[in-house]
């Protein structure tokens, strides 16, 4: 089965700070990666999508990098702002998603 | 393009009752997937529909239950509700790889 595991659990940082959340999974054999945002009792919002085949995407100032072989993702934040603070999961898509338990990100003005 | 709608956003219910939860997805999105999430469990996958068919199915018991109608619109089920059955259900559409996620359904089971 499947795994997925997030690092930090929690990460507290000032603003203006580059930033590196972790994903790691167990199985390669899968379709793609996504990285989401969710705020409190709220839903997901889809940040990054990362095809199987692909090795990164970026989208202003996130980038999310993929190694398969590896299982590894990571979610490189840039010049990090207070809105920024959000849970962040990553989710592993195989014949359904598998999410890490999400890296709680608190940006201080 | 509106986006993926969850109704109603918030439930009480008492054990025992039985809850209907709704999901209508982007216009155009065939595939809906349900998701349960709990701080102790986290996300854990309920059960996918793709063209009104069940495609895959998480390990959760069989007072879990749902279905998709021909507009895609999708229902899941709980009969016999425990306190444990409180959570945030989320629903999610797509087409194709990407995942897109309503505001969920909170329910509390009292």
């Amino acid at each position: 089965k499947q795994e997925v595991t997030q690092i930090p659990a929690a990460l507290s940082v000032p603003e203006g700070e580059n930033l590196v959340l972790n994903c790691s999974f167990t199985d390669s054999a899968i379709y793609n990666l996504q990285w989401f945002r969710q705020d409190p009792g709220k839903g997901l919002t889809s940040l990054l999508l990362i095809q199987s085949s692909q090795r990164e995407q970026t989208s202003g100032r996130l980038n999310a990098s993929l190694d398969k072989s590896s299982g590894r993702s990571t979610l490189y934040i840039a010049a990090s702002q207070p809105g920024d603070s959000a849970t962040y999961l990553c989710a592993v898509n195989g014949n359904q998603f598998y999410f890490g338990t999400g890296t709680s990100l608190t940006v201080i003005p | 393009k509106a986006g993926v709608t969850q109704t109603p956003r918030y439930l009480i219910k008492t054990r025992g009752q039985q809850v209907t939860l709704s999901c209508s997805p982007i216009s155009g999105h065939r595939s809906v997937s349900w998701y349960q999430q709990t701080p102790g469990q986290g996300l854990q996958f309920l059960f996918e529909y793709f063209s009104e068919t069940q495609r895959n199915k998480g390990n959760f018991p069989g007072r879990f239950s749902g279905r998709q109608f021909s507009n895609s619109r999708s229902e899941m089920n709980v009969s016999t509700l425990e306190l444990g059955d409180s959570a945030l259900y989320l629903c999610a559409s797509s087409f194709g790889s990407e995942a897109f996620f309503g505001q969920g359904t909170r329910l509390t089971v009292v």
